[in-house]
């Protein structure tokens, strides 16, 4: 049971390049976000989904979109990147969205773009 | 939504309890607290959450005042590997059903040797 996984863990971008971020969960749970945080600061929610095949914008959504074709995977693209999105990108799971109920966060992935 | 409000650094003695507040004096009714820390690089760690009892697991105790408008993480014996970054979190109505947490800066928690 690896729980919450993210390919790749680093990444070095030039402006204008496109990637996409991949978060993989194996706990069979409805709820997948992505967040970014940067320097002393918190998560920003980035996107979120609700279960297989939607999404739904979170705080921070420009210049990202995201897709949910199956539901263990969600993934982040970014088609034109640019220096403001360098920071630490953090997907998480949890089985429900309401409360109580938990996230689970992968290790996250580390973009630089220059 | 309600905001809460966190000191932004502390210190504890290795093996002594720490004791983290936080303040969200204007929480609703159906909003929980949720703590979650986060250790160095590494993605955050749900710790524990509550309502309106005082809640206890295996790794912290959370106690919440009557009037919910504050509440104390209490780690009970702090170690080296529990420095980390502690947020204190009012589970967000965004409308529809929708919840989301909303991380704010936290608290920087060293554990002193």
């Amino acid at each position: 049971n690896a729980g919450v996984t993210q390919t790749p863990k680093f990444r070095v971008l030039k402006t204008g390049q496109s990637m996409t971020l991949l978060c993989a969960q194996d706990m069979n749970h409805e709820y997948m976000y992505w967040y970014r945080q940067d320097p002393g600061m918190g998560l920003r929610l980035i996107h979120y989904s609700v279960g297989e095949g939607t999404t739904a914008k979170g705080e921070v959504p420009d210049g990202y979109n995201v897709s949910r074709l199956k539901k263990q995977n969600f993934l982040l693209g970014l088609e034109s990147a640019a220096p403001s999105q360098t920071s630490v990108y953090f997907c998480a799971s949890s089985y429900s969205e309401g409360p109580p109920d938990t996230q689970y966060f992968g290790p996250g992935t580390r973009l630089t773009v220059l | 939504d309600a905001k809460t409000t966190q000191p932004p650094s502390m210190d504890c003695a290795e093996g002594r309890a720490a004791n983290l507040p936080c303040n969200h004096s204007t929480i609703s009714g159906n909003e929980y607290v949720y703590w979650y820390r986060q250790i160095h690089s590494q993605g955050p760690q749900y710790i524990i959450h509550g309502l309106k009892n005082n809640e206890t697991n295996e790794m912290a105790s959370l106690i919440i005042t009557e009037d919910r408008k504050s509440s104390t993480l209490i780690l009970p014996h702090a170690t080296l590997r529990d420095t980390a970054v502690y947020y204190c979190i009012v589970s967000r109505n965004s409308g529809a059903g929708s919840y989301q947490l909303t991380f704010g800066k936290g608290t920087k928690l060293s554990v002193i040797p």
